[in-house]
């Protein structure tokens, strides 16, 4: 079993709409959770950054991490046609060797259609 | 700024060329970290590295070597390319371990 898994979709929405993202993980060390976009032939952008369990909201954005559950989820309220990109989560260690590598998730195409 | 630049964009190889990747960051970011993403297997880690004249293994570390002469620059190498190094390869760098800045990628096409 990888240590993150995360659907790569493809997943098509309409503008508007409210779009789940969704992680599990089956390290249970994992502290630091984070969301990357990634638009085509581009490099990942940090969108947004959590540390354990809880929600984060940033704009149309919110994080949430379950640890009891290892699921971290990203909503994307009213989606526009700009957030069309690939979005991957990825996580860390809090301490210890391999606390310096982030772990992603194989990311998730999203298309959101006007 | 320019944030974290990459060279060349595009390379094509036939197998058993060397070659290297330049990663530059005007950020004066000590970690540097190299990145290989393939479809269907999302980003790899490579090498990184926690300061000037530093490097350490990541993930998938075989075929490729690394140097950080100088805190802007981490160079990767491959000494004798297979076509399993066909990818996409990014640099980042970071200030603290969650924020890693990312460069716009290397397309590497190994023949």
């Amino acid at each position: 079993q990888k240590e993150v898994e995360q659907d790569p979709g493809p997943l098509s929405v309409p503008e508007g709409a409210i779009v789940s993202l969704n992680c599990t993980y089956s390290n249970s060390a994992f502290q630091y959770f984070m969301w990357y976009r990634q638009y085509s032939r581009k490099g990942p952008e940090l969108l947004m950054y959590t540390y354990s369990s809880g929600n984060k909201e940033d704009g149309r954005f919110t994080a949430q991490v379950d640890k009891s559950s290892k699921y971290i989820s990203l909503f994307i309220r009213d989606s526009q046609p700009s957030d069309s990109a690939t979005y991957l989560c990825a996580m860390r260690l809090s301490s210890g060797a391999g606390s310096y590598q982030l772990t992603f998730g194989k990311g998730t195409k999203l298309s959101v259609i006007p | 700024n320019a944030g974290v630049t990459q060279t060349p964009k595009f390379r094509v190889l036939k197998t058993g060329q060397s070659m290297t990747l330049l990663c530059a960051q005007d950020m004066n970011h000590e970690y540097m970290y190299w990145y290989r993403q393939d479809p269907g297997m999302g980003l790899r880690l490579i090498h990184y590295s926690v300061g000037e004249g530093t490097t350490a293994k990541g993930e998938v570390p075989d075929g490729y070597n690394v140097s950080r002469l100088k805190k802007q620059n981490f160079l990767l190498g491959l000494e004798s390319a297979a076509p399993s190094q066909t990818s996409v390869y990014f640099c980042a760098s970071s200030l603290e371990w969650y924020e890693q800045f990312f460069g716009p990628g290397t397309r590497l096409t190994v023949l």
